[in-house]
């Protein structure tokens, strides 16, 4: 039973454009969605999270969109670049439940020059 | 400025043999978590510690044992490997919201 559903399972962008990721949750009492970065070889990194009470959430070239009355959100990346590609993932946590992250399956973005 | 420290980075295993993934980190977290990444699947809780001294099952803990030995050190046991938990083991620690995720430990049982 998967409680964060993330689409796509990979995705190839040319340099320059717009990289979107989606995902979608089930469970209502989460209170906290990070998205990880990871690359090959190396553990997910914190990349950048949203709470509930916030639709949009934007830092550098990366954004999060947050719809709570579709449970769904989902990763920008604007200007997309080369060094962009790696596997991500979003992730929520259960409120209440010693930080424990429940993670998506993983997008496997290549950014082509 | 280490973080997370996993050993061993590689191994393979014969089936039924045992083996302990070591994980420890600087950054004086409470909580630690194991967790382990297959294709297609993301990554899964196997066992999480919310404070020294305490251990819980998480999503997928069959087969597996956890000892949180002091603060810094969380460590997984495998009695008797099976070739299901071929897999990569990451060892994360968390003070509030954010992981910081070890560095991995890629296991193969055959």
């Amino acid at each position: 039973q998967q409680q964060v559903k993330q689409s796509p399972q990979s995705l190839i962008v040319q340099k320059g454009g717009i990289s979107i990721i989606n995902c979608a949750y089930e469970n209502t009492a989460f209170d906290y969605f990070p998205w990880y970065q990871q690359f090959p070889g190396k553990g997910p990194a914190l990349l950048i999270a949203i709470r509930p009470d916030v639709s949009e959430k934007k830092e550098g070239r990366f954004t999060i969109s947050f719809n709570k009355s579709a449970k769904q959100f989902s990763l920008h990346i604007m200007d997309s670049q080369p060094g962009d590609s790696a596997t991500y993932f979003c992730a929520a946590r259960r409120s209440g439940g010693y930080n424990k992250l429940i993670f998506g399956a993983g997008t496997r973005l290549a950014v082509h020059p | 400025n280490a973080g997370v420290t996993q050993t061993p980075k590689f191994q393979v295993l014969k089936t039924g043999q045992s083996m302990t993934l070591q994980c420890a980190q600087d950054m004086n977290h409470n909580s630690m978590y194991w967790y382990r990444q297959d294709p297609g699947m993301g990554l899964r809780l196997i066992y999480y510690s919310a404070s020294e001294g305490t251990t819980d099952k998480g999503e997928v803990p069959n087969g597996y044992n956890v000892s949180r030995l002091n603060k810094r050190e969380f460590s997984l046991r495998l009695e008797s490997a099976a070739p299901s938990q071929t897999s990569v083991y990451f060892c994360a620690s968390s003070e509030g919201s954010g992981y910081t995720f070890g560095s991995g430990t890629r296991l193969t049982v055959v």
